[in-house]
């Protein structure tokens, strides 16, 4: 069975706090996903990476970095937290050229800065 | 990014069949229209896709309008587990990377 695991379900960090959130996929995709999700807004990208030490902005990349060392996981790096990234933060993966393109995703995390 | 317009939330009576509607006047000869889901408290999960011939799976059929500028994702039976947000999104398999960009969605209520 398919699995993208992210390190916490929950998570409460105080604001100038640097976060990282892991996400690791077993499927040896090489496509992988960092969404955010908030009430009203629906899934908005923030960055995604197409192989190894490679990525690429979506479409809110302000405020965050990834890393991408190893093809099965992708970190996603609050540098200094701010309330206003309090959200669901939802990471995905996806194989190359595959018939339906299809993106796994992880339960997510619940990240709250206070 | 290419635009879809669904409903922002429809009812069904379990067992009955459900119809959702996707509206998408701007789709181009290359977007294939995908489906997901999102059950409360999880991640979206595909459910199923097409580009211009009507599909079927085991989870639902997926018709598509003759001038592709709509598609209706039919669940032939809903269950319980069947409420959820429920995204149709047009995907362009010349874009990069396989992005994918998710609207609102339709919240579907299902009542015992």
């Amino acid at each position: 069975d398919v699995k993208v695991t992210q390190s916490s379900r929950y998570l409460v960090k105080r604001t100038g706090e640097k976060v990282f959130l892991e996400c690791v996929q077993d499927m040896d995709h090489e496509n992988m996903f960092w969404y955010r999700q908030d009430p009203g807004l629906g899934l908005r990208l923030i960055y995604f990476s197409y192989d190894v030490k490679m990525k690429e902005k979506g479409d809110i990349p302000e405020g965050y970095s990834v890393s991408r060392e190893k093809k099965e996981r992708f970190s996603l790096i609050l540098e200094s937290a701010s309330t206003n990234q309090t959200s669901m933060y939802l990471c995905a993966s996806s194989a190359a050229g595959t018939e339906r393109y299809e993106q796994y995703f992880g339960p997510g995390t619940r990240l709250t800065v206070t | 990014d290419a635009k879809t317009t669904q409903p922002n939330s429809m009812e069904s009576n379990e067992e009955e069949p459900v119809h959702l509607p996707c509206n998408h006047s701007t789709i181009s000869g290359t977007d294939y229209i995908h489906w997901y889901r999102q059950l409360p408290s999880q991640g979206p999960e595909y459910v199923i896709h097409g580009l211009t011939s009507n599909v079927n799976n085991r989870m639902a059929s997926l018709a598509i309008a003759e001038d592709r500028k709509s598609s209706t994702l039919i669940l032939h039976r809903a269950t319980l587990r069947d409420a959820a947000v429920y995204y149709c999104i047009l995907f362009d398999r010349g874009s990069t990377l396989g992005r994918l960009y998710f609207g609102r969605g339709t919240q579907l209520t299902v009542w015992p």
